[in-house]
């Protein structure tokens, strides 16, 4: 079964600076999608970026962009010019073939991120 | 507006009475699923229906039931609730069995 870790359970970053979240998984297969949802107090799911296995090329969303190294397993989010905005849990997930599993997603625990002003 | 609506946001329940939470989707999707939120977990797989009467258990099943009757309900039902399934729960539903998700509300359920 596909695992997905966030080893940071907190971080913090300050204004207008930029912060890396960390996300390792584990899969023994060669197609899969990766998403990084954004969770603020109002405790709604908003997908911020999602990243094709089998692209190369890392996904970049304004603010938003991940280092997707296949390879070793990792999927980091990066965001850029932090804003208070930007304060919420962000959960890393892995989805996997759809014929097998249909749109099953599985999440990290979770990084909580709070932006300082 | 397209949107997946969770019915009751908030409940307060004792151990054993029957509830159901209640996922409607306006979008016409096909797939549908129940995830359960708990600290240090994460979201975790309930259920799933990829259509009509189709349904499937997900990562951790026990003590829910679900049903799909019309495409746009999806409901949750604890039979018998315990404490440990008190959680925030979300209701998600996609066009086909791949392609974005659309997440409800949630709905925090606590058991006492």
């Amino acid at each position: 079964a596909q695992t997905v870790t966030q080893s940071q359970p907190e971080m913090s970053v300050q204004e207008a600076e930029t912060v890396t979240l960390s996300c390792t998984y584990d899969t023994s297969e060669s197609d899969y999608y990766l998403f990084w949802y954004k969770q603020p107090p109002s405790r709604q799911m908003i997908l911020v970026i999602r990243q094709e296995a089998y692209k190369q090329q890392n996904a970049t969303e304004n603010r938003f962009s991940v280092n997707f190294q296949k390879a070793a397993k990792s999927f980091s989010l990066k965001i850029s010019d932090s804003q208070l905005g930007d304060a919420a849990m962000y959960f890393c997930a892995y989805r996997s073939s759809p014929m097998e599993y249909g749109n099953k997603l599985v999440f990290g625990a979770g990084t909580i991120l709070r932006v300082k002003s | 507006e397209a949107q997946v609506t969770q019915n009751p946001r908030y409940l307060i329940t004792v151990t054993g009475k029957k509830l159901t939470v209640t996922c409607s989707q306006n979008m016409n999707h096909e797939y549908m699923s129940w995830y359960r939120q708990d600290p240090g977990l994460g979201l975790r797989q309930i259920y799933y229906s990829m259509n009509v009467e189709v349904t499937d258990k997900g990562d951790v099943p026990e003590g829910y039931k679900v049903s799909r009757k019309e495409k746009r309900n999806f409901p949750l039902i604890l039979e018998s609730p315990s404490p440990n399934q008190t959680s925030l729960y979300f209701c998600a539903s996609s066009l086909r069995t791949f392609g974005e998700l659309f997440f409800g509300e949630g709905s925090r359920l606590t058991v006492l």
